[in-house]
């Protein structure tokens, strides 16, 4: 069975600071993860995902996560944070192949000081 | 990238009605699609896997009766919430495989806000 934990369902973060969402994950077979962003009542879009191969992904809007295996860990990061940013943001993993379901964590959201 | 689209966006029904969702992918073809539920402030909870031309796989507690699905062409998933009551009011999202290529990226349409009275 596959889970997923986000520390902190609220993070703060002044403008043009770093950005750190993280995400735990436990999988019974090599994980597929994948972070999410949700604007208010809105559809989800995809930020990045890892599959195999490199282990930092680069996503859009200039987020990127590290798949680390060894901490069962895939932390969402971001240089400079800006206010369009704030969001919702969910971290996934998917079952198993590609005809399976995602299991989400609760999510983060993300607020933006000015 | 790929577009999914629902609708209606918004609905609110009298308990007791039905109700009709409908997810389309618009630029390729999904062979597979996902039906999800948000509560508020929560996550999102798969309820059933929808596969062109078979039955819906649900997940454990989803009542199939009641959450009606069918994928009837490559393009199309519908989601019939039947004698809807309250508690059935909710967020309900969905999601198509995009299996083209390497990307196998499940892309999500932007919701279906659902209101029973």
């Amino acid at each position: 069975a596959q889970s997923v934990t986000q520390l902190g369902s609220h993070v703060s973060v002044s403008e043009g600071a770093l950005v750190l969402l993280r995400c735990n994950y436990s999988s019974s077979v090599p994980p597929y993860l994948f972070w999410y962003v949700q604007y208010p009542n809105q559809g989800l879009q995809l930020l990045l995902k890892y599959t195999t191969g490199a282990t930092l992904v680069k996503g859009i809007n200039g987020f990127e996560a590290e798949f680390k295996k060894s901490e069962t860990s895939f932390h969402l990061t971001k240089p400079s944070a800006h206010m369009s940013d704030a969001a919702e943001y969910f971290c996934a993993v998917r079952r198993g192949g590609g005809a399976d379901g995602l299991t989400f964590g609760k999510g983060t959201h993300l607020i933006i000081q000015p | 990238g790929a577009v999914v689209s629902q609708h209606p966006s918004r609905v609110i029904c009298k308990s007791g009605t039905s109700v009709k969702i409908e997810c389309r992918s618009l630029d390729f073809q999904a062979t597979t699609m996902f039906w999800y539920r948000q509560f508020p402030k929560k996550s999102l909870m798969l309820m059933a896997t929808s596969n062109e031309g078979s039955k819906a796989t649900y997940e454990q507690g989803v009542e199939k009766d009641k959450f009606l699905i069918n994928h009837a062409s490559l393009t199309l998933s519908t989601l019939t919430v039947t004698s809807a009551h309250p508690e059935d009011s909710s967020f309900y999202i969905c999601s198509a495989r995009d299996g083209r290529g390497s990307t196998d990226t499940q892309y999500f349409g932007p919701g279906t806000r659902l209101t029973v009275l």
